[in-house]
């Protein structure tokens, strides 16, 4: 089956510095990306939706200066955390498909902690 | 290896049928649990979720979700099945590794 590989699966910060986040396609080309945060013991909450080529599509409430989203391929999107601070720590966790209406594929997901 | 398995890739009902969907985890110790569904050309959306308190929970849209811990299932279910529900659906658990979907087909 499709799988979607994530890194880093954890990461340990200083406040102010920046993180980047990976999510790659492994063996299809992902059309769309979507990117989660999921604080804990709530359910995943959509930050933003990725094309290839294009500007993401931030959902309200997410500031996109500080969640940077480069879909530079079909088979990677990127998200940076810029200047990181404590408030950011969270899950992260990006899904991909091949096609619009298709199923979703998960990555494993990055847990965030920024000290 | 902890995972998440959900035994149904597609099923395929007429409405108004009941529907059962599988969810198995191998996780020790406390887990806390989801069912996202996925309507086409749509990202996840929450239908419920369990973390502790009564086994038996309620969620949007009729569905339902049984935690029984002694068979490490949280099946979904529903009385009666709308065309609507043709989606795809998916299992968590809390550090969200997901089942890999079921895909739900109800035929008008």
């Amino acid at each position: 089956g499709a799988v979607v590989s994530q890194h880093p699966s954890w990461v340990i910060c200083k406040s102010g510095t920046s993180v980047k986040i990976e999510c790659r396609s492994l063996d299809f080309q992902a059309t769309t990306m979507f990117w989660y945060r999921q604080f804990p013991k709530q359910s995943l909450m959509l930050m933003a939706t990725s094309n290839e080529g294009s500007k993401a599509t931030y959902e309200q409430g997410v500031e996109k200066d500080k969640f940077l989203i480069n879909h530079a391929s079909l088979t990677l999107s990127t998200l940076t955390v810029t200047s990181a601070h404590p408030e950011d720590s969270s899950f992260y966790i990006c899904s991909a498909n091949r096609d619009f209406n298709e199923k979703l594929f998960f990555g494993s997901g990055t847990q965030l902690s920024v000290l | 290896a902890q995972s998440v398995s959900q035994h149904n890739h597609h099923v395929i009902l007429s409405e108004a049928a009941s529907l059962e969907l599988g969810c198995n985890y191998s996780y020790g110790g406390t887990v806390n649990l989801f069912w996202y569904v996925q309507y086409p050309g749509q990202h996840l959306q929450l239908l419920l979720k369990y973390f502790s308190g009564d086994p038996l929970v309620k969620g949007i849209k009729g569905f339902e979700a049984e935690f029984i811990k002694s068979k490490f299932s949280f099946n979904l279910r529903k009385p009666s099945v709308q065309w609507s529900d043709t989606a795809e659906y998916f299992c968590a658990v809390h550090d969200m590794r997901f089942g890999a979907g079921t895909r739900l087909t109800v035929k008008p």
